[in-house]
């Protein structure tokens, strides 16, 4: 298994920008995650998914948008970049239920200019 | 509100030291709760959780309800746990993460 694979792993967008961060898992996980890492705060939630066809909004959605059409897949885009955006991206994937272990991506490094 | 705090950024020890790196959570209910570690240039990995009352790489954690904490305790440290520690709690479908401690293991 390849386990929760990200692209692209570093990116430079300029002001106004757009792009997607693909991001994919082969463990037939229903939930997934999106975090953003800035320095000493921690990771914070931007989107998750339940299941195919349903996604919800975590504590920081503003500037960003999600999908999810498949088990597999769920990319995050961002449609005008801005310098607050700069900042690493992890996407994660869990099995429901106790105890159940957070799988995360490699990450995607983005500086916005 | 749902929330875990980790009062240390970072936390220097020398080999052989002891280690605590503390963790206490806000959560009504009965929490689920774990510690993630992110090794120098890696994803981050599972360290261990409460259900499982298990110790990985000398790592042991207990659930303390009276003081809502939960923190991470080794006898003695080694070079290698040098990292950011990060703890975790579930909430509803998510988890919920403090804001990391970095522990920084001496020679």
């Amino acid at each position: 298994n390849a386990g929760v694979t990200q692209t692209p792993k570093f990116r430079i967008l300029k002001i106004g920008q757009s792009m997607t961060l693909q991001c994919a898992q082969d463990m037939n996980h229903n939930y997934m995650y999106w975090y953003r890492q800035d320095p000493g705060m921690g990771l914070k939630l931007i989107y998750y998914s339940v299941g195919a066809g349903i996604t919800d909004k975590g504590e920081v959605p503003n500037g960003y948008n999600v999908s999810r059409s498949t088990t597999e897949d769920f990319p995050l885009r961002l449609e005008l970049a801005a310098p607050s955006q700069t900042s690493v991206y992890f996407c994660a994937s869990r099995r429901g239920g106790t105890g159940n272990e957070q799988f995360f991506g490699p990450g995607t490094r983005l500086t916005v200019l | 509100a749902q929330r875990v705090t980790q009062p240390e950024k970072l936390l220097s020890v020398f080999k052989g030291a002891p280690v605590e790196l503390k963790c206490n959570y806000s959560y009504s209910g009965s929490p689920e709760l774990f510690w993630y570690v992110q090794y120098s240039r890696q994803r981050l990995q599972l360290l261990l959780r409460h259900i499982s009352r298990e110790s990985i790489k000398g790592f042991t954690a207990d659930l303390n309800k009276g003081e809502t904490s939960f923190h991470l305790k080794k006898p003695f440290a080694q070079e290698e746990d040098s990292a950011m520690y990060y703890c975790a709690l579930i909430n509803t479908d998510k988890l919920i993460f403090g804001t990391g401690t970095r522990l920084q293991v001496f020679p």
